[in-house]
């Protein structure tokens, strides 16, 4: 299978504990989002690499939330201290770039790694 | 900021066509998307409007109107496979290029018999 692939697909926690999710993006893509979606909702911008380079993050991004993308391939996710309000879905995408951009741009999102924060 | 509305939910039947619409308020605007969402999977894409018109692909339409902040997503021939959340997401391009999407709440479709 050659599309996103994010890890652990599900993890309940403890109030307080840290987790780490870790996405592989398409191959050939260089350009790695993480989004969040909580039930009913659409996704929410969290934040967005260009190779290893971290461009952008959202400002509803609180300091307990870092991530890395130290080779500018596979990247992780880490939430540390965890509250209730953090339970939600965390999704992984990835777009290609330069001569590899040949559609519209669009994002190819995994399936998720839903955190439950007890 | 962003403010994109579309409806919680809508009911059609097999067979039918079915039109989701949304409307967006947005600083910026570099296209916009529809996604299709089936419960407990990824979203996955459907299309792509920059321009003011009609794409059609396949069993699936997208309008946009940039002057009046309005897209709808037509769907015809309705399966059953097609009961799912259609997301609809507003993209403003970020440095080096890249997408970032703001998406609605999204359309829950019900496809009955």
């Amino acid at each position: 299978d050659t599309g996103v692939s994010q890890n652990p697909r599900h993890k309940i926690t403890k109030r307080g504990q840290n987790v780490t999710f870790r996405c592989d993006p398409i191959s050939e893509h260089n350009r790695l989002y993480w989004y969040r979606q909580t039930l009913g909702q659409g996704p929410e911008f969290l934040t967005y690499f260009q190779n290893e380079a971290q461009l952008e993050k959202s400002r509803l991004l609180s300091d307990r939330f870092s991530a890395e993308r130290p080779k500018g391939s596979f990247s992780t996710l880490e939430i540390q201290r965890t509250e209730q309000g953090d339970s939600a879905m965390y999704l992984c995408a990835s777009s290609p770039s330069g001569r590899a951009l040949l559609g519209t741009g669009e994002l190819f999102f995994g399936e998720g790694s839903r955190l439950t924060v007890l | 900021g962003q403010n994109i509305d579309q409806p919680t939910e809508m009911t059609a039947t097999e067979g039918a066509i079915v039109q989701i619409n949304c409307t967006y308020q947005t600083s910026g605007f570099n296209g916009l998307f529809w996604y299709q969402q089936h419960a407990g999977e990824a979203p996955t894409f459907l299309s792509y409007n920059v321009l003011d018109g009609l794409e059609e692909k396949g069993r699936f339409s997208s309008f946009l109107s940039r002057s009046k902040g309005y897209s709808y997503l037509l769907l015809k021939e309705l399966q059953m496979k097609d009961s799912a959340s259609y997301l609809c997401a507003v993209s403003l391009k970020l440095t080096g290029g890249g997408n970032k999407l703001t998406f609605g709440t999204g359309t829950q479709l019900k496809v009955e018999l």
